[in-house]
């Protein structure tokens, strides 16, 4: 079953703390991504990554970390620095028409 | 620099009604669009795309868009609603590159 997964669906971070958000996809695409989402304003590029190994910045890239060990994972640490981290954050793939391809979603919250 | 604006924030409908949500791109090369669907709490999922070729871009639960250049557009329609459409409705843009500019979305309301 072919697809990108993301975990936990639901995450809760206390101020001061650093949490990390999961990608991983079996669809063999060298490109992935991670956007954020807040209400009305669509999406927003956190980082992206062509291939293994290495990762560019996105527009919004302040408070986030990437790294990209293994083509089929890219996680998503998002730091204290980050200080307005409440947001619905999803990863992507792209295939090589730049189609691309979403997993289901973290939503994250501060408390 | 490459942008997507669509032009409606929310589009309400009646059941059964015919729907046009409109996307405007700015690009002075080529470029590939997307549309995409986003159910509450959910990933987006691809409605359909044009890359070249037919201007008109049919696509899943009997959407279609029209790729018109000249006036750098690509409205997506349907001609008649469902309630299960109620969603959030996603232009993109891609010139050939890694990125892909998202316009902010379009939430299609359907009521009964």
């Amino acid at each position: 079953d072919g697809g990108i997964t993301q975990s936990p669906k639901y995450l809760f971070r206390k101020e001061g703390q650093n949490v990390t958000l999961s990608c991983e996809q079996n669809l063999n695409h060298d490109a992935m991504y991670w956007y954020r989402q807040d209400p009305g304003q669509g999406l927003r590029l956190i980082y992206y990554s062509q291939i293994v190994n290495d990762f560019q910045k996105g527009d919004i890239a302040e408070g986030y970390s990437v790294s990209r060990e293994k083509k089929e994972s890219f996680p998503l640490t998002v730091t204290s620095a980050q200080k307005n981290p409440t947001a619905f954050y999803l990863c992507a793939t792209a295939s090589g028409t730049n189609e691309q391809f979403f997993g289901p979603g973290t939503r994250l919250t501060v408390l | 620099a490459q942008s997507v604006t669509q032009l409606d924030s929310q589009v309400p409908v009646f059941e059964e009604a015919p729907v046009e949500l409109r996307c405007n791109y700015s690009s002075s090369v080529s470029v590939y669009l997307f549309w995409y669907v986003q159910y509450p709490n959910q990933g987006l999922q691809l409605l359909l795309k044009y890359l070249s070729g037919s201007t008109l871009v049919k696509g899943i639960n009997g959407f279609e868009a029209e790729f018109n250049k000249s006036q750098t557009s690509f409205h997506l329609r349907k001609p008649s609603v469902h309630i299960s459409d109620t969603a959030e409705y996603f232009c993109a843009a891609n010139t050939g590159g890694f990125k892909t500019i998202f316009g902010a979305g379009t939430r299609l309301f359907v009521k009964a």
